[in-house]
């Protein structure tokens, strides 16, 4: 079987950091990727990690360990519009579907 | 950036009939596209991966014959309910690679579907 295990819920400050752990178990391995999506809208692409290590763009941050099975996001300076769902993906084929977790509610308060 | 356009947006339907949701890939080629459905605070469940010009490929667990996908070109991807059923009420997105190196998934802007 497979499965992503992320926090349900996550509340912070404006201008606080929060980090979102992504922990994987899934058949194959090309990538993790990570998805914001607000209320009714659509899901937009954030980052995407393949080797180990982090990958930094502007604000956002993401880390790969393949050997832990377990990535984060990490949100900087947070904003108020930064309130969002925030999900992890895996591409566990080489066809590029992907398998997202559960989806972590971030809440950034004033 | 790549655009996926996504018809209807919303739809409300007696049970019992038929509805077809459009998936367009607006500036770009999209070889296969992907169908999700996501329940109120829950999560992406991909349903099927739409292939252009072949079946597509279903997950498990989902009927292939309630939910008829079609791609008949390389722009252009359809999922049909059939005689939709109140349990079918949902939020459907669809979306597609812009290239087949990338590993960026770009989203229509999905479709409720409310079945009475």
């Amino acid at each position: 079987g497979q499965s992503l295990e992320q926090p349900s819920e996550v509340t912070a400050v404006e201008g606080a950091i929060v980090q979102i752990n992504c922990t994987y178990q899934t058949s194959g391995f090309y990538g993790l990727s990570w998805y914001q999506q607000h209320d009714g809208g659509a899901p937009t692409f954030l980052s995407y990690n393949a080797l180990d290590g982090l990958e930094e763009t502007g604000r956002f941050s993401s880390f790969l360990s393949r050997s832990d099975s377990y990535g984060y996001l990490l949100l900087q300076e947070l904003q108020m519009k930064d309130s969002a769902s925030y999900f992890c993906a895996v591409r566990d084929n080489s066809w590029g579907k992907l398998q997202f977790g559960a989806g972590t509610q971030v809440v950034v308060t004033p | 950036g790549a655009v996926v356009s996504q018809h209807p947006s919303w739809v409300i339907c007696k049970s019992g009939t038929s509805v077809k949701i459009e998936c367009r890939s607006l500036d770009f080629q999209a070889t296969t596209m992907f169908w999700y459905r996501q329940f109120p605070k829950q999560s992406l469940m991909l349903m099927a991966t739409s292939n252009e010009g072949s079946k597509a490929t279903y997950e498990q667990g989902v009927e292939k014959d309630k939910f008829l996908i079609n791609h008949a070109s390389l722009t252009l991807s359809t999922l049909t309910v059939t005689s939709a059923h109140p349990e079918d009420s949902s939020f459907y997105i669809c979306s597609a690679r812009a290239g087949q190196g990338s590993e960026k998934l770009f989203f229509g802007s999905g479709t409720q579907l409310s079945v009475l």
